[in-house]
């Protein structure tokens, strides 16, 4: 089975750059997507096909996916960022989510 | 505007059965892959299946292979979970997701707000 391996947890300092990995086989041949989560509420889309934003994400949220890892990117991270990350890949006919990051504002 | 509206979610005991149901309105149903997506009490996101737009075509994670059953009417533009044989691990909220399903890619766009499925005795 395939797997994706993300940070339990990264913490950040409001307005500094948040990064948080997500590894995999070749993933860089794939298309990763990631998600935000926070409590109580549904899953949000926030970066599809490694790099792009559906419309209503901020411009601080950017994404990439080369070799084993693909990365989300938080600049000038806000209070409200503050959430669970997941990233999300396809192999073959199989939907794979990432163990989730719990990302920390403080 | 795009809507999911899961129902269908309860207590059930081990081993029993449950029907769980997703409408969907605010698109064209019958253009889009669908999935079921689960998430255990404090714990991260799961696919559980998905469903291609004819029905023809499902797959499912091994852990619920031959106990589940997705399904879809696409006149009725409402998507289907049958549960069946079910075991604690399985007590989770469960979201209907659509799944936009390509060569290579799969994202998902928009979510429902979940039900939330217990396996209790």
């Amino acid at each position: 089975s395939y797997d994706l391996t993300q940070p339990p947890s990264v913490s950040v300092s409001p307005g500094q750059t948040a990064s948080i990995s997500c590894s995999g086989d070749r993933l860089g041949d794939k298309y990763a997507s990631w998600y935000q989560q926070k409590p109580g509420q549904s899953p949000v889309m926030v970066i599809y096909q490694d790099k792009k934003r559906p419309s209503g994400i901020p411009e601080r949220f950017s994404g990439s996916n080369s070799g084993n890892t693909a990365t989300l990117t938080i600049s000038g991270t806000q209070a409200m960022d503050e959430a669970d990350y997941y990233c999300l890949a396809r192999d073959s006919t199989t939907v794979v989510f990432g163990g989730g990051t719990k990302l920390t504002v403080l | 505007e795009v809507q999911l509206v899961e129902s269908g979610g309860g207590l059930v005991q081990p081993g029993g059965s449950l029907r769980l149901s997703c409408a969907a309105s605010g698109f064209t149903f019958s253009n889009y892959w669908m999935s079921w997506v689960r998430q255990a009490p404090g714990k991260g996101l799961e696919w559980v299946a998905n469903i291609k737009q004819d029905g023809n075509e499902k797959n499912y994670v091994d852990s619920v292979k031959g106990r589940f059953t997705i399904s879809r009417d696409n006149a009725k533009n409402s998507l289907f979970l049958q549960l069946n044989s079910l075991r604690a691990e399985d007590t989770a909220v469960y979201y209907c997701a659509r799944d936009e399903a390509g060569d290579y890619n799969t994202e998902f766009h928009y979510w429902g707000q979940g039900t939330l499925v217990t396996v209790s005795s």
